[in-house]
């Protein structure tokens, strides 16, 4: 199956720092999807992004499929930014998400 | 997108009993899904629930153990049964349509087994 990876896998910031999380798949995709898991266990998702870029406040998201990697940006960063950052695919002949090991990441005041 | 609800949110289980987790879903979809995520680590497909039909699962993964039920295009149940204290995890359900489009996912149950 496909193989995803993502770095780093541990990301300590200070409130107000930028950071870029990267993530890497081993095969052509059809969907590519970033979540942010918080304290509760709870999935958010952030972005559908199999290519292309996209921005929500100051989250952004760049997925470049041609050399099949993916970068999540966070900007200015926040307490409630901390949390645990899954990047999740589907293979071209597959319909399932296989997800990466997940950043974690920790926002300090 | 759609909305899924979980239940329970959370419970506390004795070993060698079972839990069964319900999965609502607000729309008709095509596909279901159930996860689990173990203490510290990512998620790890369990099966796909198959309306009218049995669920295919994923290598390590059996029925016996992961009894699956989705009777109609919007709920699906999973049983965790004969439990024991390596159960404990979290169990997602989510729900998507085939291939190129979004995954959502519900709340969690968030299961300990004493």
């Amino acid at each position: 199956g496909i193989q995803v990876e993502q770095s780093p896998p541990d990301l300590i910031l200070q409130e107000g720092a930028n950071s870029t999380l990267r993530c890497n798949f081993s095969d052509s995709v059809n969907n590519l999807q970033w979540f942010h898991q918080n304290p509760w266990g709870q999935l958010i998702n952030l972005f559908y992004i199999p290519s292309g870029t996209k921005q929500n406040g100051r989250l952004s998201a760049t997925t470049v499929a041609t050399e099949r990697y993916s970068l999540l940006y966070i900007s200015s960063s926040q307490t409630t930014d901390s949390g645990v950052y899954f990047c999740a695919v589907v293979g071209v002949d597959d319909y399932k998400l296989s997800f990466g090991a997940g950043t974690t990441v920790t926002v300090r005041a | 997108s759609a909305v899924i609800s979980q239940k329970p949110s959370r419970d506390i289980c004795q070993r060698g009993t079972s839990l069964t987790i319900q999965c609502q879903v607000d729309s008709q979809v095509t596909m279901m899904f159930w996860y689990r995520q173990q203490p510290g680590q990512s998620l790890t497909l369990i099966a796909t629930a198959n309306q009218g039909s049995e669920a295919t699962y994923e290598s390590g993964f059996v029925i016996d153990k992961f009894p699956i039920s989705r009777p109609n295009l919007t709920f699906s149940t999973l049983t965790v049964s004969n439990m024991s204290p390596e159960d404990s995890s979290i169990y997602l359900c989510s729900a998507g349509e085939p291939r190129a489009y979004e995954q959502y996912f519900g709340p969690g149950t968030r299961l300990t087994v004493t």
